[in-house]
């Protein structure tokens, strides 16, 4: 059975940091692009980042980058999400997702909350 | 970057009502184009894949159509556990895109 499990979530203050993981099982994590995903409230599902399958080629949208960093460790199938210089706008529910195919999302994790505040 | 809008946000139908939600891109996407269902506290969950396949396990009363920039999804028969929030993706390129997402509610 795959299983996605993130962590790392809480509250922090602006500017603040924050580093998130997300554990795999069930499948060859190597073998796959691997996403988080935002779910802020009030608001839709936002992408924020994928890496390739052996972290050689990794994309952000415009809102984190420089930001945000994401990295994997296919030896402890775990994937990262640093998460630096933290905004108000950050808050939300952070998901890994497993990419598959013509990259549409199979798997999710059940996501973890970061709360950005003073 | 590519911007997805969806139509209606929200809509509100009665179970056995037939419903249909519209997904437009900016730019064509070809068949890259898919479907989530989202409910309350759960993650997301894949639908449909590339405009039009089903996901393994999804109730043949969801479908999906449509290419290059507008797509549709469909349910038949709508059912009381498809009462969610669903969103289109686009998977063309990064960075990858949501619409703003759907409210189902029960009429």
């Amino acid at each position: 059975e795959v299983q996605l499990v993130e962590s790392g979530g809480g509250l922090v203050q602006p500017g603040g940091s924050l580093r998130l993981s997300c554990t795999a099982s069930g499948f060859s994590f190597r073998s796959h692009w691997m996403s988080w995903v935002r779910l802020a409230p009030g608001k839709g599902l936002e992408w924020v980042a994928n890496i390739k399958q052996d972290g050689s080629e990794k994309n952000y949208v415009d809102s984190v980058k420089g930001r945000f960093t994401i990295s994997r460790d296919n030896a402890k199938d775990s994937l990262y999400l640093q998460m630096d210089s933290l905004r108000d706008e950050d808050t939300a529910i952070y998901y890994c997702a497993r990419e598959w195919g013509a990259s549409y999302f199979d798997y999710w994790g059940q996501g973890t909350l970061v709360t950005v505040s003073s | 970057d590519i911007q997805m809008t969806q139509s209606p946000s929200s809509l509100s139908a009665s179970v056995g009502d037939r419903v249909t939600i519209t997904c437009r891109a900016s730019q064509s996407i070809s068949s890259y184009l898919n479907w989530y269902q989202q409910k309350p506290g759960k993650a997301p969950k894949l639908l449909i894949y590339v405009a039009s396949s089903l996901q393994s396990g999804v109730p043949s009363r969801f479908s999906g159509s449509g290419s290059g920039t507008d797509f549709t999804l469909t349910i038949s028969s709508l059912q009381p556990e498809d009462f969610a929030t669903y969103y289109c993706q686009q998977s063309y390129s990064t960075p990858y895109s949501f619409g703003q997402g759907t409210k189902l509610e029960i009429k």
